[in-house]
């Protein structure tokens, strides 16, 4: 079993539909969890960061942890034909210095005006 | 404007030679990464750099090498001995490596196709 798995997709979705991305993962003892938004042929940048269980809002994103389910997800509201990208989920344990991040591989999505 | 900078953002290389890929950021962060990104694939960790003069390797290190000689900078070189290099390749960095929260910032990339 991988570390984290999620979904490649690709989602495509019309324009203003409300996106749910998620990751699920099996190292219970990550507590850092982020979201990374990828342009084809761009570096990811971080879009949202969590700690341990909970939600998050930025604007049209909400980022949601659930620990005990090893679980997360990332809701885009109001979906713009910018947000087309990859969306990279990502945790971390952060307990020594050569803890690594772990990376999902990544859904493809497309919204559609 | 801080941020990371990768050269060339395309490159071509003929099988059985070296290249060298740069990295520098100006944001003085202390932990410097490079990672390898290949269709349906995570991002897979190739090296690290804690601090200046020193580096781990990660997940793929083979046929790679890398050095640290000034905090800005990560140069990764991609040997003969790789078998497969072509991919997208990404530099990051972060303010320390096992910080707080583990943040990376990416550069913009450098495609190297081998023909």
């Amino acid at each position: 079993q991988k570390e984290v798995e999620q979904d490649p997709g690709p989602l495509s979705v019309p324009e203003g539909a409300i996106v749910s991305l998620n990751c699920t993962y099996s190292n219970s003892a990550f507590q850092y969890f982020m979201w990374y938004r990828q342009y084809s042929r761009k570096g990811p940048e971080l879009l949202m960061y969590t700690y341990s269980s909970g939600n998050k809002e930025d604007g049209r994103f909400t980022a949601q942890v659930d620990k005990s389910s090893k679980y997360i997800s990332l809701f885009i509201r109001d979906s713009q034909p910018s947000d087309s990208a990859t969306y990279l989920c990502a945790m971390y344990r952060a307990k020594t210095s050569y803890d690594k991040v772990i990376f999902g591989p990544g859904t493809s999505l497309s919204v559609i005006p | 404007d801080g941020g990371i900078t990768q050269s060339p953002k395309y490159l071509f290389r003929k099988e059985g030679q070296n290249v060298t890929l740069s990295c520098e950021q100006n944001l003085n962060h202390d932990a410097m990464y490079w990672y390898r990104q290949d269709p349906g694939q995570g991002l897979r960790l190739i090296y690290y750099s804690q601090i200046v003069n020193d580096f781990q390797k990660g997940d793929i290190a083979e046929g790679y090498s890398v050095s640290r000689e000034k905090k800005e900078s990560f140069p990764l070189t991609v040997t003969s001995a790789q078998k497969n290099p072509t991919a997208f390749y990404l530099c990051a960095s972060s303010i320390v490596a096992g910080g707080p929260s583990g943040e990376q910032f990416f550069g913009p990339g450098t495609r190297l196709t081998v023909l």
